[in-house]
């Protein structure tokens, strides 16, 4: 079973509004990391924002926020005031802890463009 | 901020060839890990390293060795190359915490491997 499952490959916004990019996972451990990184055409991966599976509160980086709904298992990244910057692949990632092991699982990604 | 440095930056060789990827780790980073995301796709763990030490192994082929040394940097190693080894292979490094639990993973810039 897929670990991690982004339902949109492409996504559109216009600059200045905000986005949200979906990501549901899938997991029997309790204690797991949830993570957004940003890959741009250039190729690096940019981590931008972590979740914990016991942080009582959504995280927030900046323009970035989780919002972790853990009943539903998701973590769907919303991105305030979209720049043009921002047009990007953007992968979602789970590392299980219980596991022992700390490689992390990604999803297959969505395509953000920003429109001006 | 120091990042994760990878060498080369791209690499060309010819199917039946070796390869060796170089990766150096941020400074006080005991933990390296490497990944290969081939065209169009999501990254795959390949191995991981802590202390020096093989810690995790993921989808890497046998013809593929790697290690980790005294100065914390690593290498892949990649012998028989095949068309389908073409791909961007990233390191990333992280610190771990006590339990074993690693923290965020950091990219490099990757390397871009490509077998004619």
């Amino acid at each position: 079973a897929q670990k991690i499952t982004q339902t949109q490959p492409g996504m559109f916004v216009q600059e200045k509004e905000a986005v949200t990019l979906d990501c549901t996972y899938d997991t029997s451990d309790p204690s797991y990391g949830l993570f957004w990184y940003k890959q741009p055409s250039s190729g690096e991966m940019i981590f931008l924002i972590y979740q914990g599976s016991y942080d009582q509160q959504n995280a927030t980086e900046g323009r970035y926020s989780l919002n972790f709904q853990k009943a539903r298992k998701s973590a769907n990244l919303v991105i305030s005031a979209s720049q043009l910057g921002d047009s990007a692949m953007y992968f979602c990632a789970m590392r299980e802890a219980g596991t022992g092991a700390n490689n992390l699982f990604f999803g297959t990604g969505t395509r953000l463009t920003v429109i001006p | 901020a120091a990042g994760v440095i990878q060498s080369p930056r791209h690499l060309i060789k010819e199917k039946r060839e070796t390869a060796t990827l170089k990766c150096y780790p941020i400074p006080r980073h005991d933990t390296v890990y490497w990944y290969q995301q081939g065209p169009g796709q999501d990254p795959q763990f390949l191995i991981s390293f802590y202390e020096k030490m093989q810690s995790d192994k993921g989808s890497i082929p046998d013809r593929f060795s790697a290690q980790q040394f005294s100065d914390y940097h690593s290498e892949l190693n990649m012998s028989s190359l095949e068309l389908g080894d073409s791909a961007l292979y990233f390191c990333a490094s992280s610190v771990t915490l006590a339990g074993g639990r690693a923290d965020t993973q950091y990219f490099g810039p990757g390397t871009r491997l490509t077998v004619l």
